[in-house]
């Protein structure tokens, strides 16, 4: 069982835009940054959000991120097919001192 | 450029021992924190270690803690995890990953798998 938690599954059409929440407790989420990741299949993740909703050079103005409390949220705009992939969230959490991650959501377009 | 390479995976008996590796390279390896993450086959990304940048401080997720060594060599730029008392349970590809608060894991190696069976 994750410690931050996401919905398992989430899809759209080509062109909508789509949200994957998760969420966390007071000390994680709630007190420390969001990160996003991106795993497309059979290769490692890669850094899609850090800092709640910064984005690094490189990755697209469609994906952003938001945080409120002990939630955070990450959108994906003008959806396309090569953004088919498992996205997780991750927190540090204070009290492993360490980074715990969501259990992922795979994103199908349809 | 940013690379980490892992390597020292494979088929391990319960109970038995094994070293990971991860050669970073493309940035100076002393002045970051280093995680090492794993994915059980089929399943989610589970944060497993963590090490400060000089080695002075480490942590471990519960499910490891006792049976598992996160040690790095700034000398050699390279990161560590001694993992004993090996369980089925341990079977995953582990990823080794440059981490910062900032930037959470911002580069990650293309894993190592090991798995535990007689």
């Amino acid at each position: 069982q994750s410690v931050l938690t996401q919905p398992p599954s989430a899809s759209g059409t080509p062109g909508q835009r789509v949200t994957i929440s998760c969420s966390g407790s007071s000390s994680n989420i709630g007190s420390n940054y969001v990160y996003w990741y991106q795993q497309l299949p059979g290769t490692a993740p890669k850094l899609l959000i850090y800092r709640n909703n910064q984005r690094p050079s490189g990755v697209p103005d469609r994906f952003s991120g938001s945080k409120s409390g002990t939630s955070a949220s990450l959108a994906i705009s003008g959806l396309r097919s090569e953004d088919e992939a498992d996205y997780y969230c991750a927190a540090w959490d204070d009290s492993l001192s360490g980074e715990v991650f969501g259990g992922g959501t795979k994103l199908t377009v349809l | 450029e940013v690379q980490l390479v892992e390597s020292g995976g494979g088929l391990v008996q319960p109970g038995g021992s094994l070293r990971l590796s991860c050669a970073a390279s493309g940035f100076t390896f002393s002045s970051y924190w280093m995680h090492w993450v794993r994915q059980a086959p089929g399943k989610g990304l589970v944060w497993v270690s963590r090490i400060n940048s000089d080695g002075s401080s480490t942590s471990y997720a519960d499910s490891v803690k006792g049976r598992f060594t996160i040690s790095r060599d700034n000398a050699k730029n390279t990161l560590y995890l001694q993992m004993n008392s090996l369980r089925a349970e341990d079977t995953a590809v582990y990823y080794c990953a440059r981490a910062s608060y900032s930037y959470g894991s911002d580069y990650w190696g293309q894993g190592t798998l090991v798995t535990v069976s007689s």
